[in-house]
């Protein structure tokens, strides 16, 4: 079975303070993980996707297998990355394409 | 190019009463999915879509719940005899195929009453 787990319902910084948001999975083969990010309003999309290695509104996230987790940081947080954000996990086999969600987490940035 | 829309954007119903949400995929993405994201059970997976086929419909919560596509393009998802704990916002995904990126809908918001 897959899970995703995010510790952290909400989140409150201020601007330009480092963010980090936790995520650990639990998942028997290799996984492929994402950041999803959902602005008041708006639609889910996609922040990034691990095998990728991208660096997107200056957000980054390493895999680590060890500790299975996914972690999503940034150095300087704005308040425009006030939102709620969704780790998730993609499987393989006959769920190939099956996201599972973790239960997000809602960052507030303050001025 | 034009994203994912769904329709209707909101629906409000009595309990009971059977409901029809839709769902139009990008253009050329054989791969389709829905999800339901409520307060206490976060976003779900319902069901996955390859063409017009669905080898996954393992998170449809009960029978009352079923999905299709057709032409490899619109999908519907209907809830026969709906309840109250339907109520959620359910999102629609398509991908260029099983497993590359996902993106999502606006979503439609049922609420039953």
């Amino acid at each position: 079975a897959q899970r995703v787990t995010q510790p952290e319902k909400l989140l409150s910084v201020f601007k330009g303070a480092p963010v980090e948001l936790k995520c650990n999975y639990s998942y028997s083969g290799s996984p492929e993980l994402f950041w999803y990010v959902q602005y008041s309003r708006q639609r889910l999309q996609l922040l990034l996707r691990h095998i990728s290695r991208e660096s997107i509104k200056g957000f980054t996230a390493d895999l680590n297998k060890g500790e299975t987790s996914f972690h999503l940081k940034k150095p300087f947080a704005q308040e425009e990355d006030s939102a709620m954000y969704y780790c998730a996990l993609q499987g393989g086999g006959t769920s190939y394409g099956k996201l599972t969600f973790g239960q997000g987490t809602i960052l507030t940035v303050h001025p | 190019g034009a994203g994912v829309s769904q329709s209707p954007s909101n629906k409000v119903t009595e309990k009971g009463k059977d409901v029809e949400l839709r769902c139009d995929p990008i253009s050329g993405h054989t791969a389709l999915y829905w999800y339901r994201q409520s307060l206490g059970q976060g976003l779900e997976f319902l069901i996955y879509f390859q063409g017009n086929s669905a080898p996954d419909k393992s998170g449809l919560p009960s029978d009352r719940f079923s999905a299709e596509r057709t032409g490899g393009s619109v999908s519907t998802l209907t809830i026969q005899r709906t309840q109250q704990e339907d109520s959620a916002v359910y999102l629609c995904a398509s991908s260029s195929s099983g497993g590359e990126t996902q993106y999502f809908g606006p979503g439609t918001r049922l609420l039953v009453l």
